[in-house]
């Protein structure tokens, strides 16, 4: 089946440093979403990424859609403490309908 | 535009007994796609539906079920409760659940804990 192999798995980061994060797939993904997940709520939607080699921007949040379709990043700059949660990628792919598949997660902490 | 609404927060059953949950998608959302969280699994898909059809089911037994309603709202049932289904369960909406409209806003989730 699809997996996703997302990296690295937790990051403890100064604040005001950049962050990156990464999520590679076995197969082709039409759509990649970002999300991040604070202690016991849903995810919150980041950045949706729809087109092979798009890159997106949502403040300080920078997401990439990768040329192979295999592959997304995302990239926080001058992280604060508030970024502290769990960054979730998750991909779609063609028929699958309203099925998400999910990286394992990155746990950011960020020291003030 | 109100988001995804999920009820009930919290809830505690024992073995052997059957749950309920709900969920309220954003308004104009008809995908309604249930997922499991757990610490050892991560985010599983559970199913989805979509004009008050299942298109769409994970890799899970039987006793867990779903239902979509005409007004799009969802519930999924799980019976004959086992400890392993204790678990934060997310229920998320999206316009169509294909193409750009894919893009899947999440509720809070249900805690359920089975003793």
């Amino acid at each position: 089946g699809q997996q996703l192999n997302q990296s690295p798995q937790s990051m403890f980061i100064q604040e005001g440093e950049d962050v990156s994060m990464n999520c590679t797939s076995s197969s082709i993904f039409n759509t990649w979403l970002w999300y991040k997940q604070d202690p016991g709520e849903g995810p919150v939607l980041l950045i949706a990424l729809y087109k092979a080699g798009e890159l997106t921007s949502n403040g300080r949040l920078t997401a990439q859609f990768g040329t192979t379709r295999k592959d997304s990043f995302l990239n926080i700059s001058a992280s604060i403490p508030s970024d502290v949660g769990i960054y979730f990628c998750a991909g779609h792919g063609s028929g699958n309908t309203g099925k998400l598949i999910f990286g394992q997660g990155t746990t950011l902490q960020v020291k003030p | 535009k109100a988001g995804v609404t999920q009820t009930p927060r919290y809830l505690i059953k024992t073995r052997g007994q059957q749950v309920t949950l709900s969920c309220s998608p954003i308004s104009g959302h008809r995908s309604v796609s249930w997922y499991q969280q757990t610490p050892g699994q991560g985010l599983q898909f559970l199913f989805e539906y979509f004009s008050e059809t299942q298109r769409n089911k994970g890799n899970f037994p039987g006793r867990f079920s779903g239902r979509q309603f005409s007004n799009s709202r969802s519930e999924m049932n799980v019976s004959t409760l086992e400890l392993g289904d204790s678990a934060l369960y997310l229920c998320a909406s999206s316009l169509m659940g294909s193409g750009s409209a894919e893009t899947q806003y999440f509720g809070p989730g249900t805690r359920l804990l089975v003793l």
